[in-house]
């Protein structure tokens, strides 16, 4: 099992552009996350979804959105991008709420 | 509102003394409380939780409800502990069931 996936591992980003960072998990987990870590700051919540077809916002979700097509994948969009969304964003994926959850290895996004 | 303190943002001690990362948290509920991990080029992982009490890597915690307390404690510290260290905090109901709340981070430093 490859675990939890994330495309790209780097990104430079002008203001204003836009961008998709990928997530895949093939261990048939229902729920996914994605985090953003700032430096300092711990890892923030942005979106996360219980199953397929069901997302809900996290605590940072503004400038972002999500859609989960499949148990698999759970993209995130960055519309518009702002250099206050440069950051260090993870994906993760449990089976269900309290299990342990599986980290991807991360993507640094910077935006100028 | 729910929420993870973890006071120290860096942590130093020599090769065999003990090392206590402490972590304090926020929740009315009954709380769900676990440690991660992120070695140095390696993704987050999870460390321990409380309610399987066992020893992970030497490493215990014990959860406190009455000072709201889940320190994580080794007796003694080894060079390839050195690692971030992020405790974090599962709800049991409502609308933030199945997430985490992150704590900013304790990095540790073992010197040899």
């Amino acid at each position: 099992n490859a675990g939890v996936t994330q495309t790209p591992k780097f990104r430079i980003l002008k203001i204003g552009q836009s961008m998709t960072l990928q997530c895949a998990q093939d261990m048939n987990h229902n729920y996914m996350y994605w985090y953003r870590q700032d430096p300092g700051m711990g890892l923030k919540l942005i979106y996360y979804s219980v199953g397929a077809g069901i997302t809900d916002k996290g605590e940072v979700p503004n400038g972002y959105n999500v859609s989960r097509s499949t148990t698999e994948d759970f993209p995130l969009r960055l519309e518009l991008a702002a250099p206050s969304q440069t950051s260090v964003y993870f994906c993760a994926s449990s089976y269900s709420k309290g299990n342990e959850q599986f980290f991807g290895p991360g993507t640094r996004l910077t935006v100028l | 509102a729910q929420r993870v303190t973890q006071p120290e943002k860096l942590l130093s001690v020599f090769k065999g003394a003990p090392v206590e990362l402490k972590c304090n948290y926020s929740y009315s509920g009954s709380p769900e409380l676990f440690w991660y991990v992120q070695y140095s080029r390696q993704r987050l992982q999870l460390l321990l939780r409380h309610i399987s009490r066992e020893s992970i890597k030497g490493f215990t915690a014990d959860l406190n409800k009455g000072e709201t307390s889940f320190h994580l404690k080794k007796p003694f510290a080894q060079e390839e502990d050195s690692a971030m260290y992020y405790c974090a905090l599962g709800t049991d109901r409502g609308s933030t069931l199945g997430r985490l709340y992150f704590g900013r981070g304790t990095q540790l430093t073992v010197w040899p």
